[in-house]
């Protein structure tokens, strides 16, 4: 079954303790991409990557890093997480240069306290 | 900057039809999607258009007008299970690698 897989679903950690959230896709997707929906605000991008090992910064990349060593996977680190990271994320892939239809992860539910 | 905007909340009865509109100003243009997200799920992809004009897809369609900056998502026959937020996107900007959302139109569908 095509799927993105996002690694946990929820989360609850203290500031300053470093965390990874993981993204897997299983369609052999070039571009993948985060996102955090906050009340209000929509989803905004944290970062994308084209292809493994090319990787850009979205609207909101302050207090994020991203790697895509492989092109399955897209983790997303938070090397010092702080309350104002607390929010939905997503995961998300799709073909191609990203202008086609993309497939969301379940989402990760992060509170940092 | 990059702007998208629609309306924040809409209402419709069973049956009925409902146009959600969209309007963008992005630097550089590859696309329009429209994404519908029910309640603490993900969003799931329902169009997309990158030329101008009508896409049809059963009861949902959605219009274009590049020149414009504008989309319209058309919901006909609504049901209950229609009831969501729906997001319009744009992909573009400066390095045509990026995707926009607004911040999503929530629909409610009474019976």
């Amino acid at each position: 079954e095509a799927q993105v897989t996002q690694n946990p679903r929820y989360l609850i950690t203290v500031t300053g303790k470093k965390l990874t959230v993981t993204c897997s896709q299983n369609m052999n997707h070039e571009y993948m991409s985060w996102y955090r929906q906050d009340p209000g605000l929509g989803l905004r991008q944290i970062y994308y990557s084209m292809n493994v090992e090319v990787t850009d910064k979205g609207d909101v990349p302050e207090g994020y890093k991203v790697s895509r060593k492989e092109k399955r996977n897209f983790p997303l680190i938070l090397e010092s997480p702080s309350p104002n990271q607390t929010s939905l994320y997503f995961c998300a892939s799709s073909k191609g240069q990203g202008n086609t239809e993309a497939f969301f992860g379940q989402g990760t539910r992060l509170t940092v306290v | 900057g990059q702007n998208i905007d629609q309306p924040t909340e809409m209402t419709a009865t069973e049956g009925a039809i409902v146009q959600i509109n969209c309007t963008y100003q992005t630097s550089g243009f590859n696309g329009l999607f429209w994404y519908q997200q029910h309640a603490g799920e993900a969003p799931t992809f329902l169009s997309y258009n990158v030329l101008d004009g009508l896409e049809e897809k059963g009861r949902f369609s959605s219009f274009l007008s590049r020149s414009k900056g504008y989309s319209y998502l058309l919901l006909k026959e609504l049901q209950m299970k229609d009831s969501a937020s729906y997001l319009c996107a744009v992909f573009g900007g400066s390095t045509l690698g990026r995707l926009y959302f607004g911040r999503g139109t929530q629909l409610t569908v009474w019976p």
